[in-house]
C-alpha cells in the first residue's frame, strides 16, 4: 500500500526558513517522479514543484523560484521542500504527491494527507 | 487567477448526468496529458482521470473524460450524493515547465 507522510509543517515569521518531509512507502520510491502541491484556505490547487525519479531535473512554479527547492533522498525515500524567505502567501496546506512514472510531467497518482504551514508577520 | 479555467460551480440530482469543463491552450491541454481529481472536504485530492479518459482501479465507470483541442470535459452519469465534491483539472504546461491546475468546480448533488 502506497504511503505518504508529510512532516515538518508549523508556524514561521515572514522571512524565516522551513524544510518539509515526506516519507513515502509501499513502492521503488526512486522510480517515481515526486512533487509538492499547496492549498491555501479555501482555495484551490496550487502545483508548488516536481522532481524526476532520478532526482537530476527539478521544476518550480514562479511563486516559488528561487525561494524553495525540492529534492529526495532515494536511500530514505524520503522527498524534501527547504522553504526561504517565506511570505505570508505560503500559508497553505502542503502536499506531498507520488508521480505514475519517473517523468516530470507524470499525473499525480497518490497523495499525503498534507501539512500545514502557516506564516505570520 | 488559473491557467486552467473551470466553472466555479455545477449542480444536478441522484440519476442526472452532469459535465465539467477544462479549458487551456495548446501549451498544455492541447499538447498533453489531462487529468482530474476528485477532493472531498477536508480529505487530500484523489486522482480521478488520466490520459483523457482512463480510469485508475476502483474508479467507477460512471466517471469518463474527453479531450478536443484544448479543452477537456470530465462526465459523471448517474449522478450520486457520494459525487458532491470540488473537481480539477491538470496538466503539464510546456512553457511554463510546470503543472497547471483549474481553480476547481464545486459539484452539488442537489
Amino acid at each position: 500500500e502506497v504511503q505518504l507522510l508529510e512532516s515538518g509543517g508549523g508556524l514561521r515569521q515572514t522571512g524565516e526558513s522551513q524544510r518539509l518531509s515526506c516519507a513515502a512507502s509501499g513502492f521503488t520510491f526512486s522510480s517515481y517522479a515526486m512533487s509538492w502541491v499547496r492549498q491555501a484556505p479555501g482555495k484551490g490547487l496550487e502545483w508548488v514543484s516536481v522532481i524526476g525519479g532520478s532526482g537530476s531535473r527539478t521544476y518550480y512554479g514562479d511563486s516559488v523560484r528561487g525561494r524553495f527547492t525540492i529534492s529526495r533522498d532515494n536511500s530514505r525515500s524520503t522527498l524534501y521542500l527547504q522553504m526561504n524567505s517565506l511570505r505570508d502567501d505560503d500559508t497553505a496546506l502542503y502536499y506531498c504527491a507520488k508521480g505514475s512514472s519517473g517523468s516530470y510531467f507524470s499525473v499525480f497518482d497518490y497523495w499525503g494527507q498534507g501539512i500545514q504551514v502557516t506564516v505570520s508577520s | 487567477q488559473s491557467v486552467l479555467t473551470q466553472p466555479p460551480s455545477a449542480s444536478g440530482t441522484p440519476g442526472q448526468r452532469v459535465a465539467i469543463s477544462c479549458s487551456g491552450a495548446s501549451s498544455n491541454i492541447g499538447n498533453n496529458i489531462v487529468s482530474w481529481y476528485k477532493q472531498l472536504p477536508g480529505t487530500a485530492p484523489k486522482l480521478l482521470l488520466y490520459s483523457t479518459n482512463q480510469r485508475p482501479s476502483g474508479v467507477p465507470d460512471r466517471f469518463s473524460g474527453s479531450k478536443s483541442g484544448t479543452s477537456a470535459s470530465l462526465a459523471i452519469s448517474g449522478l450520486q450524493f457520494e459525487d458532491e465534491a470540488d473537481y480539477y483539472c491538470g496538466a503539464w504546461d510546456d512553457s511554463l515547465n510546470g503543472w497547471v491546475f483549474g481553480g476547481g468546480t464545486k459539484l452539488t448533488v442537489l
